[in-house]
């Protein structure tokens, strides 16, 4: 059983680019979500998708953030014309919610570490 | 909708005694309540969470919490703290029953275990 895995683990980008990052959550998960860690700040939820449907999209921080997992599987999170601001970790989250077993605990990747010039 | 105020953002303390890890959450529904630990340049790793039932619950690493329905709050204990133990704790809370809908999170507090 592999773990959740995010590409790339660090990004450096300037300011103006588009950026985008991919994870792989564990296998026999159906739900997944993007996380933000700001610097001496817990997580913030951004987006979750379950299987490919994204059922919650509104704390994304702007409409240069778009997020797909296409066929329910990997997902890829979009950060256009970045700005200074938008650096931060991005955390990915799995978590398998069946009929009898809900309990919500998340499996974290290692996050990836973008920073914007 | 849920919050959760970590009380402490730093908790400096020497190896092998006991530490405590503050948390208070509001919510007017039912909750599950997690710590997760973060260890540098890692991603969270579930330490133990409450769903239902005795409100002492056990996790990895000799944590223990205990929830209280009256005080709405989730304390992080160990009696003897290890140098490996430091690390970034965060309390988190979410809805019970939804499988983990928009877990929300306090702002962490950084254990620094001092030899």
């Amino acid at each position: 059983d592999t773990g959740v895995s995010q590409d790339p683990r660090h990004k450096i980008t300037k300011r103006g680019q588009n950026v985008t990052f991919r994870c792989d959550p564990i296998s026999e998960h159906n739900r997944l979500y993007w996380y933000r860690q700001t610097l001496g700040q817990g997580p913030e939820f951004l987006t979750y998708f379950q299987n490919e449907a994204q059922l919650e999209k509104s704390r994304l921080l702007s409409d240069r953030f778009s997020a797909e997992r296409p066929k329910g599987s990997f997902s890829t999170l979009e950060i256009q014309r970045t700005e200074q601001g938008d650096s931060a970790m991005y955390l990915c989250a799995s978590s398998r919610l069946l009929a009898g077993d809900a309990t919500g605990e998340l499996f974290f990747g290692e996050g990836s570490r973008l920073t914007v010039l | 909708a849920q919050s959760v105020t970590q009380l402490d953002s730093q908790v400096p303390v020497f190896e092998e005694a006991p530490v405590e890890l503050r948390c208070n959450y509001s919510s007017s529904v039912s909750v599950y309540l997690f710590w997760y630990v973060q260890y540098p340049n890692q991603g969270l790793q579930l330490l133990l969470k409450y769903l239902s039932g005795s409100t002492l619950v056990k996790g990895i690493n000799g944590f223990e919490a205990e929830f209280n329905k009256s005080q709405t709050s989730f304390h992080l204990r160990k009696p003897s703290v290890h140098i490996s133990d430091t690390a970034e704790y965060f309390c988190a809370v979410t809805e019970a029953n939804t499988g983990g809908f928009k877990t929300i999170f306090g702002a962490g507090t950084r254990l620094f275990v001092k030899a």
